[in-house]
């Protein structure tokens, strides 16, 4: 199986702030990385995949990059409805695998 | 537009089926290339993909439940469904259901609950 590590687990930021998710794969994922946002109670949602294409309806303050091992997820300016979890996701085999999640939350 | 909706038992008893069925509504579950999927999350955890189904017949399974898994679709009812055997506590969670085209998930049912419970 394909290891996804996340990192940091927990982030504390304020509206307004840039921040970066890192995600990093086990063994190359070529660009096969998918980001999804999470809220309590609810399913998660796309944002992100083939590691920078953002899904339809997506704000563009949403932001992903990186290939091979190594990718970020960067949210440019926080807004209130951005504080959730975010999993990483990869798709390089048909064994899908995801990141235990980072859980923004408001500083 | 395309929604899904699971439905199923939200208790189970330990070392019985657990099974769960996924409604397609908005449009054919048989239209289009896609990969029709279940994934779980326990309370406070990650998620963790299960499986899927193409629409040409084939199938892959997490090889950590591939010999308890079995999901297949009905194209009669619109639907697809998950068959977990031999349960236990640890198969507690939230049950997905999700749509997609080769790899990202890009719609998901709004999950339901099943407890493994005595």
């Amino acid at each position: 199986d394909i290891q996804m590590t996340q990192s940091p687990s927990t982030l504390s930021a304020s509206v307004g702030d840039r921040v970066t998710i890192t995600c990093r794969a086990s063994q190359s994922v070529s660009s096969w990385l998918a980001w999804y946002q999470q809220k309590p109670g609810k399913a998660p949602k796309l944002l992100v995949y083939r590691a920078s294409s953002l899904e339809s309806g997506v704000p563009s303050r949403f932001s992903g990059s990186g290939s091979e091992t190594e990718f970020t997820l960067t949210i440019s300016s926080l807004q209130p409805d951005d504080f959730a979890t975010y999993y990483c996701q990869q798709y390089n085999t048909y064994l899908y695998t995801f990141g235990q999640g980072t859980k923004l939350e408001i500083k | 537009q395309v929604q899904l909706q699971e439905s199923g038992p939200g208790l189970v008893k330990p070392s019985q089926t657990l099974s769960l069925t996924c409604a397609v509504s908005g449009g054919s579950i048989s239209s289009g290339a896609y990969y029709w999927n279940w994934v779980r999350q326990p309370a406070g955890k990650g998620l963790e993909w299960i499986g899927r189904f193409y629409t040409s017949g084939s199938s892959n399974y997490n090889p950590s439940l591939k010999s308890r898994v079995t999901i297949s679709v009905d194209t009669s009812k619109n639907n697809f469904s998950l068959k977990l055997t031999s349960v236990t506590a640890a198969d507690t969670a939230v049950y997905y259901c999700a749509r997609g085209i080769s790899g990202p998930l890009e719609l998901w049912g709004r999950g339901t609950l099943v407890t493994v419970s005595s």
